[in-house]
């Protein structure tokens, strides 16, 4: 079945360091790839997704790069915020017959020390 | 923007009490989804549905019924609570199923005692 796997967390980090949180993911099909976060008290809430292999996604100074042959989706920010503190959500849908489900990682909560 | 609204946000009830959580948006959107969030399991899908009536099992469906009355509201029903129960439960829709943005409510509380 499909699945996804990310870094386990908490990670801890102080301002201004660089951030990777791992993902990978098991589908036998070509899925669309997302990462959500979700600040304390809230929703998850979309923080971009790439549809397409080899493409790349990015929002609020994170990426990461759909690599199909690897089956990796790692979320990089190369100077992290404190307001960055969150969890982060890795997960997968493939649409048609599967009904756009998503697949959720276990979520990687991120504490970014001032 | 986009609405989810969810209520209650919190709960308490006893074990074999009947509980049942409400979801509303107000997007226009077709699909709509209920997940529980637990530590170590990240979200899990537990029912979706399609359209006003429509009724599709998630992955931990046990324990839980759902019921689509309109196109806008979606409702969780926990009919004998258990502790294992115990999550914070989250309300979601969106527009169609080719891989759309997922819309997330703020989550509801449900702590089985």
């Amino acid at each position: 079945g499909d699945s996804v796997t990310q870094t386990e967390g908490p990670v801890t980090l102080s301002e201004g360091t660089s951030l990777t949180v791992n993902c990978s993911y098991e589908t036998k099909q070509y899925p669309t790839l997302f990462w959500y976060v979700q600040y304390p008290g809230e929703g998850p809430q979309l923080l971009f997704k790439v549809p397409k292999a080899n493409e790349k996604g990015s929002s609020r100074g994170f990426e990461a790069t759909y690599n199909k042959e690897a089956t990796s989706f790692h979320l990089q920010k190369a100077s992290v915020q404190e307001s960055d503190s969150a969890v982060y959500y890795c997960a997968l849908t493939k649409g048609g017959s599967a009904l756009g489900r998503l697949h959720f990682g276990a979520g990687t909560q991120l504490i970014v020390i001032p | 923007e986009a609405a989810v609204t969810q209520s209650p946000r919190n709960k308490v009830t006893v074990t074999g009490g009947n509980v049942t959580l409400s979801c509303r948006q107000t997007n226009s959107h077709n699909y709509m989804y209920w997940y529980r969030q637990d530590t170590g399991h990240g979200l899990r899908l537990i029912h979706y549905s399609y359209g006003a009536g429509n009724l599709q099992i998630g992955d931990v469906p046990d324990g839980y019924k759902a019921t689509r009355t309109t196109q806008e509201d979606f409702f969780l029903l926990l009919e004998l609570a258990s502790p294992s129960q115990t999550s914070l439960y989250f309300c979601a829709s969106s527009r169609d199923n080719s891989g759309n943005t997922l819309y997330f409510g703020e989550g509801s509380r449900l702590i089985v005692v």
